[in-house]
Formats: C-alpha cells, structure tokens, sequence
C-alpha cells in the first residue's frame, strides 16, 4: 500500500467553483502535510501546509487536515483557468526526516 | 539565493553508461531527498539523506547509489543505466518536517 493516496483525475471544475481535492496517508505518526502544485514541465511549488487538526485558510485555498481518519483536503475557491495543475500531497514520515508524496491530481478548470 | 541547483538539465545516456546527478542547496538545510517521476506515478522516493553523513533507501533504491558529501550536496550515481530509468530527477531539500524545496529537475532518457 502506499503511503500517501490521491485520485489521479482527471478532476474537472469550471471556472469560478469550487475544487475540491483529496488524499490519504498511512502513517499514523506523520505529523506535517503538504500540498504542492506543479505545472507541466515545472518543478512543484508548496501552496499549503498544515500541521494541526481542522482548517487553514491561505487566500483562495483551505487545507483541511483529519489526523483520526489520516485525510487531508484542499479546496481551491473561485477556481480559475491557472489552477489547471497537478496537485501533489506529502507528509513527513520516518520520524519527520522522509517526506513522501502522493501519485498527483490533474486538476482542469474549464472556462 | 540560488536555493536548490541541480546538474544537468538534460540528459541521453545509452544502455550501459553511468552518470552522476548533482544537486547543492544554500538553505543550510538538513535534509535531502532525490526522486524520479513518472507520469501519472507522482514523485517516488530513491534516496533520502535526513543530515549529513546519513543515507536511507526510499521507494526505489534498486539501480542508483547516493553520496551526501557535505551538507549542501546530495548526489546520485546511476552505475549501469537501463531504459526502465528514463525519468525526470528532482532533487530537493528540507529542514526537520518543513516544507520540501526542488531544484529545476533532470530530464534523462536511457536509449
């Protein structure tokens, strides 16, 4: 099983909505989770991290973290055609010095 | 502030042939990862060095040897190259469970 899961997409969402992305980690002890974007052909680029329990809030994105079910959310609000990416989740894992990430989810905003 | 510099860019090597990825960060960082990506595989782990002097098998160690040889570089050794490792390379560096930080990525085809 791997350690970190996400749907692979395609995930569809016209512009001005709400996408909704997914992920689920194995390790229970993982304590910190990321969510990168990566452009094609680009390096990913962090946009949200969270550590603790609940929501955070970064402009158009929240991350919801889920230790007691190991899920971790993003939602991108008011979507626009510049967030057609693929979204990477990581966690820490090995005691915080391995971070692993999930298989990615293409996400497209229709116009 | 050059972050995390990886060499080459690009790469063709033929069946066979050995190679070294380099990678250098400035951020005085502890912890360093390379992995390789395929589509639709999100990134997986090959090596990963939680401080200087310490290396660790990932996900996909078989095939490549790593060496940390100081804290700012982290270098992969292909030793016999096969197909089965065209990839694209990231090298990337963190500190404790902190976000991950990528270099440009190395774009190698194995012929």
């Amino acid at each position: 099983q791997k350690e970190v899961e996400q749907n692979s997409g395609p995930l569809s969402v016209p512009e001005g909505a709400i996408a909704s992305l997914n992920c689920t980690y194995s390790d229970r002890g993982s304590q910190s989770f990321f969510w990168y974007r990566q452009y094609s052909g680009k390096s990913p680029e962090l946009i949200m991290f969270i550590y603790s329990n609940g929501d955070k809030e970064d402009g158009r994105f929240t991350a919801q973290l889920n230790k007691a079910s190991q899920y971790v959310s993003l939602l991108i609000r008011d979507s626009q055609p510049s967030d057609s990416a693929t979204y990477l989740c990581a966690a820490d894992t090995g005691g915080a010095s391995k971070i692993i990430f999930g298989s990615g989810t293409r996400l497209s905003i229709r116009p | 502030n050059a972050g995390v510099t990886q060499t080459p860019k690009f790469q063709v090597l033929k069946t066979g042939q050995s190679m070294t990825l380099q990678c250098a960060q400035d951020m005085n960082h502890n912890s360093m990862y390379w992995y390789r990506q395929d589509p639709g595989m999100g990134l997986r782990l090959i090596y990963y060095s939680a401080s200087e002097g310490t290396t660790d098998k990932g996900e996909v160690p078989n095939g490549y040897n790593v060496s940390r040889l100081n804290k700012r570089e982290f270098s992969l050794r292909l030793e016999s190259a096969a197909p089965s490792q065209t990839s694209v390379y990231f090298c990337a560096s963190s500190e404790g469970g902190a976000q991950a930080f990528f270099g440009q990525g190395t774009r190698l085809t194995v012929v």
